[in-house]
C-alpha cells in the first residue's frame, strides 16, 4: 500500500511569488492535514480538509489556502511569499471515521524563499 | 498553539543506554501519541496511548501516561545509533479539528 506522497520535494521561490504544494493521501483516507515546520520548531497546524471541504484552519494569514479534490488529494497554495514562509510543509492523512487516531505523514516539501 | 511540551529539548547518550523523554500537556485528551522524525523528513508514528491507559509497550519502547498530572514519558531501552532522531509527543482531543497538537520535540543523539 502506497503511503502519503508529497511533491515537490524541494521548491525554491523568491519573495512575492506563489508556491503550490501537492499531497496524495493513503488510499481510503479522506482527511488531509497540512502542517508547517519551521527550522527548529514544532509542527504548526495549517489546514484540515475532509470529504472535499475545508473543515478548519490554523492561525495563518489568508494567503495560505488550499483545496481537496474529489480523489481526496490536496493542494496547498502560498501566495505573496515571505522569507519566513521558508519551512518544511508536511501533509498527513487519516481515515475520517472517529476523527481520531494516528496520522500518516508524507516526507514533506521543503520550501525556500529567497 | 503548542499543547505538548517535551523535556529535555536535547539528549545525548551512549549506545546501549536507556533514553527517557517527557511530555506535558495542558488540556484534556482522547489519546497521546509519540512520533519520530529523522532529520528533515516526515514523521513516523511510534505508539498511541489512550486516556484510560497508564502504560503501553511496543518493542523497545515504553510509554506512560498520567492524566492527573497531564504528562507522559517515552522510554527507549538499549538505544542504538539508528535511534538518533527527533521525538515528538502529540495530543489528540478526538475532535479531529486540527489533527494532532504537537510539541517542539526532543532531539536525541545516540553516540556510538
Amino acid at each position: 500500500e502506497a503511503g502519503v506522497t508529497q511533491s515537490p520535494t524541494h521548491l525554491i521561490k523568491t519573495r512575492g511569488q506563489q508556491a503550490t504544494l501537492r499531497c496524495s493521501p493513503i488510499s481510503g483516507h479522506t482527511s488531509v492535514y497540512w502542517y508547517q515546520q519551521a527550522l527548529g520548531l514544532g509542527l504548526q497546524f495549517l489546514l484540515w480538509y475532509d470529504e472535499g471541504e475545508e473543515r478548519n484552519r490554523g492561525n495563518f494569514p489568508p494567503r495560505f489556502s488550499g483545496r481537496q479534490f474529489p480523489n481526496y488529494s490536496s493542494e496547498l497554495n502560498v501566495n505573496a511569499l515571505e522569507l519566513e514562509d521558508s519551512a518544511l510543509y508536511l501533509c498527513a492523512s487519516r481515515k475520517t471515521s472517529g476523527r481520531t487516531g494516528e496520522l500518516f505523514f508524507g516526507e514533506g516539501s521543503r520550501l525556500t524563499v529567497l | 498553539s503548542q499543547q505538548g511540551e517535551e523535556d529535555p529539548q536535547a539528549l545525548s547518550i551512549q549506545e546501549g543506554e536507556n533514553a527517557t523523554m517527557n511530555c506535558s500537556y495542558k488540556t484534556s485528551i482522547n489519546n497521546l501519541q509519540w512520533y519520530r522524525q529523522n532529520s528533515g523528513r516526515g514523521l513516523v508514528h511510534l505508539i498511541l496511548i489512550r486516556s484510560n491507559e497508564r502504560e503501553k509497550h511496543s518493542g523497545r519502547l515504553r510509554v506512560t501516561l498520567d492524566t492527573s498530572k497531564k504528562s507522559s514519558s517515552l522510554l527507549i531501552t538499549a538505544s542504538r545509533a539508528a535511534d538518533t532522531a527527533s521525538y515528538f509527543c502529540a495530543t489528540d482531543n478526538g475532535g479531529g479539528a486540527d489533527g494532532l497538537t504537537f510539541g517542539k520535540g526532543t532531539h536525541l543523539i545516540i553516540q556510538p
